[in-house]
């Protein structure tokens, strides 16, 4: 079935550092790809959802210039946590939806950040 | 907008026991309902799924209805084991307008299987 790859699983840096974080879908091509963090015991929270070819919708709340994505190809969609600063540490999540319809979103396995 | 409300948890459970999570929601139209699980420090994965009323999503042992009348897609499954620890989210995908192909999740059940 379709696979989405998402790369580092973790990173740890220094407070000030920007931190890209990448997600691809494997077997199919993905129009649509989204962006989720995961607080401790908590639910996903939609930050963003990001087009192919055009820019990034972002949530409510959600600052555009601290959270930089990038969707340049239709496999590969990049989130950079630009100046981390330890509130931002948190557990990100990206997922891809094959284009047909209201088809489940196939998640990465999550990429912990944890900012010094 | 759209919601979903899952059962408090955490839910401790015996090995062999039976299992349900509830799981309404608020949404126009006729969303798609999902049941995804997480695993302590992975993503997310697909445990089931169910596109209108009446169909009923199954996989692994767990089960979930789609029912409209009662805008509840319930958990189910008669004999959970040790390995079914896990966070379980129920999610819909709106159907139309702002909402559409939006994921919503529930706040999530943690689920403790002991021997």
């Amino acid at each position: 079935g379709a696979v989405v790859s998402q790369h580092p699983s973790r990173v740890i840096c220094k407070s000030g550092t920007s931190v890209k974080i990448e997600c691809r879908s494997l077997d199919f091509q993905a129009t649509t790809m989204f962006w989720y963090r995961q607080f401790p015991k908590q639910s996903l929270m939609l930050m963003a959802t990001s087009n192919e070819g055009s820019k990034a919708t972002y949530e409510q709340g959600v600052e555009k210039d601290k959270f930089l994505i990038n969707h340049a190809s239709l496999t590969l969609s990049t989130l950079t946590v630009t100046s981390a600063h330890p509130e931002d540490s948190s557990f990100y999540i990206c997922s891809a939806r094959t284009p047909t319809g209201n088809q489940p979103q196939h998640f990465g396995d999550g990429t912990r950040l944890s900012i010094l | 907008g759209d919601s979903v409300t899952q059962m408090e948890g955490p839910v401790t459970l015996s090995e062999e026991a039976f299992l349900t999570i509830n799981c309404t929601y608020t949404a126009t139209g006729y969303p798609s309902l999902f049941w995804y699980v997480q695993y302590p420090g992975e993503g997310l994965q697909l445990l089931l799924k169910a596109t209108k009323a009446d169909d009923k999503g199954s996989n692994k042992g767990f089960e979930a209805t789609y029912r409209k009348e009662t805008t509840s897609f319930h958990l189910e499954k008669g004999s959970v084991q040790v390995s079914d620890s896990a966070v379980y989210f129920c999610a819909l995908v709106g159907a139309g307008g702002t909402s559409y192909g939006k994921l919503t999740f529930g706040q999530g059940t943690i689920l403790t299987v002991h021997p």
